[in-house]
């Protein structure tokens, strides 16, 4: 079976470019969670949709993030401006409802530089 | 103060042995609690829900704590499998609403 697929895998780029990233969710899903992990502060909640509705999105560090969910089988986070700070593993991952456990995408890793 | 709390560890410990991890959690309102493992350089997995009346599953055995507000999770006859690191994670719905997660405790078992 499919899991929540993300790309790109790596994404290295210059500060100040606009950065988008993918997810796929596992077909079904009606939850999406974006999560960004640093060492320094863990895994954090970005921002999740309940049938493609932004729920809570108090995680997004500023405006210079912004999340879409167009449709049930793709969302995006895009930055823009990007800045080195932002260098980070991005999750997305989904879930059937939400008593049933989240499935994980395999991250992006975005460095800044 | 954090929501979720964790000792970042490393825990060394020799294949065989047994160790234990423990979590604090702020957020009283919290419902639901799980033990996630990440595993180097790849995505969070559950690895198991924490009940009241405490679960095991296999050589892992989950304490919830209500009133002091602490979990546990204990790791009997470590493999070498077993090293990864092990993320607390509280949440006030269920296993697939919004989580927060602890920054997780690093096991190392050696041979």
């Amino acid at each position: 079976d499919a899991g929540v697929i993300q790309s790109p895998r790596h994404e290295v780029t210059e500060m100040g470019q606009e950065v988008t990233l993918r997810c796929k969710p596992i077909s079904g899903h009606d939850y999406l969670f974006w999560y960004r992990q640093t060492m320094m502060r863990g895994l954090e909640l970005l921002i999740y949709f309940n049938n493609n509705v932004p729920i809570d999105d108090s995680g997004m560090p500023e405006d210079r993030f912004s999340a879409k969910m167009p449709n049930a089988s793709f969302s995006t986070l895009k930055i823009q401006p990007s800045e080195p700070r932002d260098s980070a593993v991005y999750f997305c991952a989904s879930s059937l409802n939400s008593n049933q456990p989240q499935h994980f995408g395999d991250g992006t890793r975005l460095s800044i530089l | 103060r954090k929501e979720v709390e964790q000792d970042p560890g490393p825990f060394n410990v020799p294949e065989g042995a047994t160790v234990a991890f423990n979590c604090t959690y702020s957020n009283s309102a919290s419902q639901s609690f799980f033990w996630y493992r990440q595993d180097c350089r790849k995505e969070p997995k559950l690895l198991m829900s924490v009940y009241s009346s405490g679960n095991e599953d296999g050589r892992f055995t989950a304490q919830l704590n209500r009133a002091s507000q602490y979990i546990s999770l204990l790791i009997r006859d470590s493999k070498l499998s077993d090293s990864a690191t092990y993320l607390c994670v509280v949440t006030r719905g269920g296993s697939g609403d919004k989580l927060t997660f602890g920054t997780g405790t690093r096991l190392a078992v050696r041979p």
